[in-house]
């Protein structure tokens, strides 16, 4: 069945590092790709997207490039801020006609001042 | 903005207690899901419907029931709370199938003694 394995956390940075967190799928046909982000105490929401290969999504300076050839969406991000900790969330949508989610077991990132 | 609220941000309740979980949505999506969220295994979907008074179940649906009577509101019953159903439960809905983006509740945090 579909999957999606992201890098284990807890990622610590400091300010104005560069970031890479690694996202691969298994999926059959062309699934949809999402990042998700989830603040303290708050539940998720939607960082950005890409729906076909070579898509790049991005949102507040994050990235991530659909790979079909490498089943990859990595997010990065060129300078991260103290407000950018949080857990980080990959997720597909499969294209076999459910509804269905897969989400990742997320990544958590901790900015330094 | 959508809105997706869920009943209650903490819940304490007895092994054996039947527990409700309420989540209410305002943008009339026809989708809703119910997940649970836990270190390390991330989100797990319980139940999902795509319709008023349809239910599919998810990847852990024993122990839990659903009730969608109305399309803004999906319930999820703990019919007998153990203590392994202690947890982080998230709510979600998404529109038709052109619509791929879930919108989260706040989530709620469920603690069975």
């Amino acid at each position: 069945g579909d999957s999606v394995t992201q890098m284990e956390g807890p990622v610590t940075l400091s300010e104005e590092a560069f970031l890479t967190i690694n996202c691969t799928y298994t999926a059959t046909g062309y699934p949809s790709l999402f990042w998700y982000v989830q603040y303290p105490g708050e539940g998720l929401q939607l960082l950005l997207k890409a729906t076909k290969a070579d898509d790049k999504g991005s949102n507040k300076g994050f990235e991530a490039t659909y790979r079909k050839e490498t089943t990859s969406f990595h997010l990065e991000k060129g300078s991260v801020q103290v407000s950018d900790s949080a857990v980080y969330f990959c997720a597909l949508r499969g294209t076999s006609g459910t509804y269905k989610y897969i989400f990742g077991t997320g990544t958590r990132l901790k900015v330094l001042a | 903005d959508v809105k997706v609220t869920q009943s209650s941000r903490y819940l304490v309740k007895r092994t054996g207690e039947k527990v409700f979980l309420e989540c209410v949505q305002d943008m009339d999506h026809e989708n809703m899901f119910w997940y649970r969220q836990d270190p390390g295994l991330g989100l797990r979907l319980i139940y999902f419907s795509y319709d008023v008074k349809m239910k599919e179940k998810g990847d852990i649906p024993e122990g839990y029931s659903v009730s969608r009577e109305k399309k803004e509101r999906f319930s999820l019953i703990l019919e007998s709370a153990s203590t392994n159903q202690t947890s982080m439960y998230l709510c979600a809905s998404s529109g038709g199938r052109r619509q791929e983006t879930q919108y989260f509740g706040p989530g709620t945090r469920l603690l069975v003694l």
